[in-house]
């Protein structure tokens, strides 16, 4: 158990759908991460929460778009996604503010399909 | 560019000792990180190396030379459950991590 809850565990949706994933942490962290995992990829950093102020945003499309309510909890809404958005996204936090040497724990990823 | 290379697989035996090397090129050094990843999991921390030498946790061991740009990962006493990606990402002079894609260990008995 690390701490980091995702929501939901896998999710299809069609080129027109729009839906959201949700990350919790239970480990009162300051920042919080969006990540892409593809397969034999390494890890791509999308977006970058501290204290709830959003801090990086590395060139991610605008169909992807990030929600940090408090600093427990992170969304991810997905809209009109392409088939090549199909891959496994990855919640993470850390203790610190964004920036620093803190591990980041990590939730158990949401495997989005786009069909 | 940054770049992290470490080998996409590796095969071991049951109860041998495997080493996972990463060598990387980045904008600056400010620690090196393993994680292990099971399928279908969340990457979990193993280690964190900042200064040159080997840091030992009980089967697990991580090495870093920071002149040569260049990290391990020793495990020893193989088990079947350290079937998993092995993941190594380096911290660059902008606290940015940089991954690696990962080395997908399998273990045989």
């Amino acid at each position: 158990e690390t701490g980091v809850t995702q929501t939901p565990r896998h999710l299809v949706m069609g080129m027109t759908n729009k839906k959201s994933l949700k990350c919790e942490q239970h480990l009162g962290h300051n920042a919080m991460y969006w990540y892409k995992q593809s397969a034999k990829k390494p890890l791509e950093l999308m977006f970058v929460y501290s204290l709830e102020e959003r801090v990086e945003n590395n060139s991610v499309p605008s169909r992807f778009s990030p929600e940090c309510p408090n600093s427990s909890h992170l969304f991810l809404h997905l809209h009109t996604l392409q088939p090549e958005d199909s891959a496994l996204y990855l919640c993470a936090s850390s203790q610190a503010l964004a920036g620093g040497t803190d591990t980041q724990y990590f939730g158990p990823g949401t495997r989005l399909t786009v069909l | 560019g940054q770049n992290i290379d470490q080998p996409t697989e590796m095969t071991a035996t049951e109860g041998a000792i495997v080493q996972i090397n990463c060598t990387y090129q980045t904008s600056g050094f400010n620690g090196l990180f393993w994680y292990q990843q099971h399928a279908g999991e969340a990457p979990t921390f193993l280690s964190y190396n900042v200064l040159d030498g080997l840091e030992e946790k009980g089967r697990f061991s991580s090495f870093l030379s920071r002149s040569k740009g260049y990290s391990y990962l020793l495990l020893k006493e193989l088990q079947m459950k350290d079937s998993a990606s092995y993941l190594c990402a380096v911290l660059d002079s902008n606290y940015q991590l940089i991954w690696g894609a990962g080395t997908k260990l399998i273990i045989k008995p």
